[in-house]
């Protein structure tokens, strides 16, 4: 089945400066790839995908990217705000009746 | 507005009570999921529906049981509470066909005492 590896586990930053996390998967079919951001006591909330037939994908201060040889995607997070601290889970997905595969999580903890 | 419900938000129970945990969603989602979450940490999958009369166990080894039988509906039951069973259950769906990613209702913090 499929693996997905998230590092780092947290991630401390000042305010403005950027942040990266990243995921790493083992099953080459999949392709879809999801980030949620779950921020203290409320819900994870889907923020940003990206799909296999696409390398990076942008919306505002979040960017994901995808390299698909080397199996690995990536969530880019510029200008950080405080508000910005949460928990992301990066996933893999093959679609169809496939349950996607969640990584352990990242604490982002943004420090004004 | 469309969304995924869960109730209730908190419970705490006895040791031994049968309790059942409520998730509805009016987005017309034909996949529905539950996950057990522990304060800020991984999400582990306990049982998932693709449709009505569907019902699958996830990768958790867990005592509880769910049904399908309406679409919109999938409660998960804990037939004898432990203390070990004190987490966070998380419902989400999902559309079906293309690719879509999970809504996650808010939640049930589950303490049983």
């Amino acid at each position: 089945g499929e693996n997905v590896e998230q590092h780092p586990s947290t991630l401390s930053v000042q305010e403005g400066d950027s942040a990266v996390i990243k995921c790493t998967y083992s099953d080459s079919a999949s392709n879809y790839f999801p980030w949620y951001k779950q921020e203290l006591g409320k819900r994870p909330q889907l923020i940003i995908d990206i799909r296999s037939n696409v390398g990076e994908k942008k919306d505002q201060r979040i960017a994901v990217t995808l390299n698909k040889t080397a199996k690995h995607f990536s969530l880019h997070i510029t200008e950080t705000q405080p508000e910005d601290s949460a928990v992301y889970f990066c996933a893999a997905s093959r679609g169809g009746s496939y349950i996607p595969t969640f990584g352990r999580g990242t604490s982002l903890i943004v420090h004004p | 507005e469309a969304d995924i419900y869960q109730t209730p938000r908190y419970l705490v129970i006895g040791t031994g009570k049968k309790i059942t945990l409520e998730c509805s969603q009016t987005m017309g989602h034909d996949k529905m999921y539950w996950y057990q979450q522990d304060p800020g940490m991984e999400l582990h999958l306990i049982h998932y529906s693709y449709g009505v009369n569907s019902t699958e166990k996830g990768d958790l080894s867990s005592e509880s049981t769910v049904s399908r039988i309406r679409t919109e509906h999938f409660p998960l039951t804990l037939e004898s509470a432990r203390p070990s069973h004190t987490s966070q259950y998380l419902c989400a769906s999902s559309g079906q066909g293309a690719i879509y990613g999970y809504t996650f209702g808010s939640g049930t913090r589950l303490t049983v005492v």
